[in-house]
């Protein structure tokens, strides 16, 4: 079983709000990866990182930021949540080298009113 | 033209049938996914494969190389099968994945 975890699970937040969501993994991979998710749809890469102070963006452009401090930390934030931010958040990490099979987190489903 | 193409894109059958997936890809890959994804929004890993077959209890996965062509079949489908499944691929130039838009699959009791 993967360990890799994303809090909150949920989230209903107002328009202009600052939010952080959190992604973290126990497994010491080097990449990690943010996904978004629109329901009945597929996932779209926003952005990656190949370890620690490396982020690049994605395929889908995205307004949210991430930092990768630590290897085990990546977090993505949005600066001014709009509804067009509603989405569900999938993060994931993988080996730099060997096995590159990407484990996922549960998820965060993010809801901005 | 997407990438990578599903069929079919929802699926209903009735508990105990026996149940076939199909992906196709354009792209050259390293390996192939197959992703199970419950109403819950995470995510499990089914298989990775590159090449022949995998089989995990119920579930079985082959692909082609050269057809481009994977697929995941389901014996003995049960309700808790429901779900969507998504294959993805890893290209030829690294790590990231190109993703299929998934199949939705009812299992009726």
């Amino acid at each position: 079983e993967a360990d890799i975890y994303q809090t909150p699970r949920y989230l209903v937040i107002g328009t202009g709000k600052k939010i952080t969501l959190e992604c973290s993994q126990t497994m010491g991979h080097d990449k990690m990866y943010w996904y978004q998710q629109d329901p009945g749809m597929e996932l779209h890469l926003i952005h990656y990182s190949y370890g620690v102070n490396s982020t690049e963006k994605g395929d889908l452009s995205s307004e949210s930021t991430v930092s990768r401090i630590r290897t085990e930390h990546f977090p993505l934030t949005l600066e001014s949540a709009r509804p067009s931010h509603t989405s569900q958040y999938l993060c994931a990490s993988s080996e730099d080298r060997g096995s590159y099979e990407q484990y996922f987190g549960p998820g965060t489903r993010l809801t901005v009113t | 033209k997407n990438e990578v193409e599903q069929s079919p894109q929802n699926l209903t059958a009735q508990e105990g049938e026996f149940i076939t997936i199909n992906c196709s890809y354009s792209v050259g890959i390293s390996a192939l996914h197959w992703l199970q994804q419950h109403p819950g929004g995470g995510i499990v890993s089914l298989f990775m494969l590159s090449s022949g077959k995998k089989k995990h209890g119920r579930l079985i996965a082959t692909i082609n190389i050269q057809e481009k062509h994977s697929s995941l079949h389901i014996t003995a489908s049960h309700p808790r099968d429901s779900a969507v499944y998504i294959c993805a691929v890893y290209r030829h130039s690294g790590s990231r994945l190109t993703f299929g838009e998934g199949t939705q699959l009812t299992v009726n009791p």
